[in-house]
C-alpha cells in the first residue's frame, strides 16, 4: 500500500540552529513533492514544490531536497526562529495530493 | 473571495443528527477538495470536485457522507446520522486545476466538528 512517513518525533531546537525534517514514501512514483506549514487551528499553507528532476530547491531560509532513488525528501529550516514553530507536512500524489502526518517543530528563543 | 472560506468554524452536534459543512473556494478555482484531520493525525482525503462533478469520491468513509458542488463554486459536505468517530476538523481546499500533483492547494481554516 502507499505510505508517506514523516519524523514521528516532534523536533525541539534552539533558535539559530537548523531543523531537518524527513519525508519518506513507498509505492509512489511522484513527479512532484510539496511541503506545507500548518499552525494550530489553521489550514495548511503551501511553502515549496520540488520536481523529480530537481535535486534541491531553496526559498529564503528553507531548503528542500528530493531523492527519487531513496524515495525521500528532506526539508531544512536554516537560522531557525521562534516564528518557525509549526507543523510541517509533506504531500505528493499522482492526481490528488496525499499528506504525511506532519512533524511539529518548536524553536526555543 | 480573498481566500477559502469555511462555515461554521465550529459545530457541536448530538450523535445521530445530520450536519452540513460549507466551503466557498477562491474565485476562479475549478478544483475543490475535502480532507479530514483527526487530532494528531495527517490529512485524510475525502473527495475532490472538478467543476460540479466529483471524479474521485474514493475517500468518503461511508454512505453517510456525501458532497455536492453547485455553480462550480460553493460546496457542501453532508454527514448523516453522525457518529462520535466523525469528530474531526474538516478542511476544504481549492486549486486552479484539477487533480494535478503540481498544483498547490489553498486551504480554509476548517470546521471543527464535535459529535457528543
Amino acid at each position: 500500500s502507499q505510505k508517506i512517513e514523516q519524523n514521528s518525533e516532534a523536533l525541539n531546537i534552539q533558535e539559530g540552529k537548523t531543523a531537518t525534517l524527513t519525508c519518506n514514501y513507498t509505492n509512489y512514483s511522484p513527479a512532484y513533492l510539496q511541503w506545507y506549514r500548518q499552525d494550530p487551528g489553521r489550514g495548511p499553507v503551501f511553502l515549496l514544490l520540488i520536481r523529480e528532476n530537481e535535486k534541491e530547491k531553496r526559498k529564503e531560509r528553507l531548503k528542500v531536497t528530493f531523492d527519487t532513488t531513496l524515495k525521500q525528501s528532506l526539508f531544512h529550516i536554516t537560522a531557525s526562529q521562534p516564528a518557525d514553530s509549526a507543523t510541517y507536512l509533506c504531500a505528493l500524489g499522482e492526481g490528488k495530493l496525499s499528506f504525511g502526518a506532519g512533524t511539529t517543530v518548536t524553536v526555543r528563543a | 473571495g480573498a481566500g477559502v472560506s469555511q462555515s461554521p468554524s465550529n459545530k457541536v452536534t448530538e450523535k445521530g443528527k445530520d450536519v452540513e459543512l460549507r466551503c466557498d473556494p477562491i474565485s476562479g478555482h475549478t478544483a475543490l477538495y475535502w480532507y479530514r484531520q483527526s487530532l494528531g493525525q495527517g490529512l485524510e482525503f475525502l473527495i475532490y470536485f472538478q467543476g460540479n462533478s466529483a471524479p474521485d469520491k474514493s475517500g468518503l468513509p461511508s454512505d453517510r457522507f456525501s458532497a455536492e458542488r453547485t455553480g462550480g463554486s460553493v460546496s457542501t459536505l453532508t454527514i448523516q446520522r453522525t457518529q462520535q468517530e466523525d469528530s474531526a476538523v474538516y478542511l476544504c481546499a481549492s486549486s486552479l486545476a484539477e487533480g494535478l500533483a503540481n498544483e498547490k492547494l489553498f486551504f480554509g481554516s476548517g470546521t471543527q466538528l464535535s459529535v457528543l
